[in-house]
């Protein structure tokens, strides 16, 4: 079956460090790529997505993430956090041929301490 | 501009009793809706799609049930609540233009089985 892996679950940052976390999926056809982030309190919301063209895509509030597709991945960057980015953040890929419909890894709880 | 409700926003509910939730989205038309769930330390399960009024397609098995009465509305439910149906529950929408779409997220809603 096709799956998201997120491999960091929790992850603890001081403010300006580097972020990355790592999505891995598992399919072999054509997929479309998402980042989601829930702020505390707040819905959840669109950070980036990847249909084609270049692998590397920019989203809101300074992140970015590069598809790979040899290494099925669709890594998330930033490269000096803030303690707002403090929040829940979801990998997710629609399969061609679906119905829209999203498959969610299992989310990292980002921390970002001042 | 589109926006999407869900209510309640919480519930506490006793195991054997019956389940309503709702979600409405304004703005839009003919859009695809989706019930998820995150149950606690997990990523959002796709529960149930619907492309159209009365569409409802199941994505796992289990206690709960869809309904689609109206264009904007979608309800989840169930008969008889299991401990296991505790979790955030979480309503979508995305536009239906053929292409892959974003999918909007509503505020979701914590439910507790005691």
């Amino acid at each position: 079956a096709q799956s998201v892996s997120q491999h960091n679950h929790h992850v603890i940052l001081s403010e300006a460090a580097s972020l990355e976390l790592g999505c891995n999926y598992s399919y072999g056809g054509t997929v479309n790529l998402f980042w989601y982030v829930q702020y505390p309190g707040q819905h959840l919301q669109l950070l980036l997505k990847y249909f084609s063209g270049d692998p590397l895509v920019k989203g809101i509030k300074g992140f970015e993430a590069e598809f790979i597709k040899s290494k099925f991945s669709f890594n998330l960057r930033k490269p000096s956090v803030q303690w707002s980015d403090t929040a829940e953040y979801f990998c997710a890929v629609i399969l061609s041929g679906g119905y829209n419909k999203l498959i969610f890894g299992a989310g990292t709880r980002l921390a970002v301490h001042p | 501009s589109q926006t999407i409700h869900q209510w309640p926003a919480t519930l506490v509910q006793p195991v054997g009793s019956p389940l309503s939730l709702e979600c409405t989205v304004e703005g839009t038309s003919n859009p695809n809706l989706y019930w998820y769930r995150q149950a606690a330390g997990r990523g959002l399960q796709l529960l149930f799609y619907s492309v159209g009024i009365g569409q409802i397609s199941s994505e796992v098995p289990q206690n709960l049930s869809a309904s689609r009465p109206q264009d904007r509305q979608f309800i989840l439910s169930s008969k008889k609540l299991l401990l296991s149906d505790s979790g955030f529950y979480l309503c979508a929408w995305s536009r239906t233009s053929g292409r892959i779409n974003e999918q909007f997220f509503g505020p979701g809603t914590r439910l507790t089985v005691l």
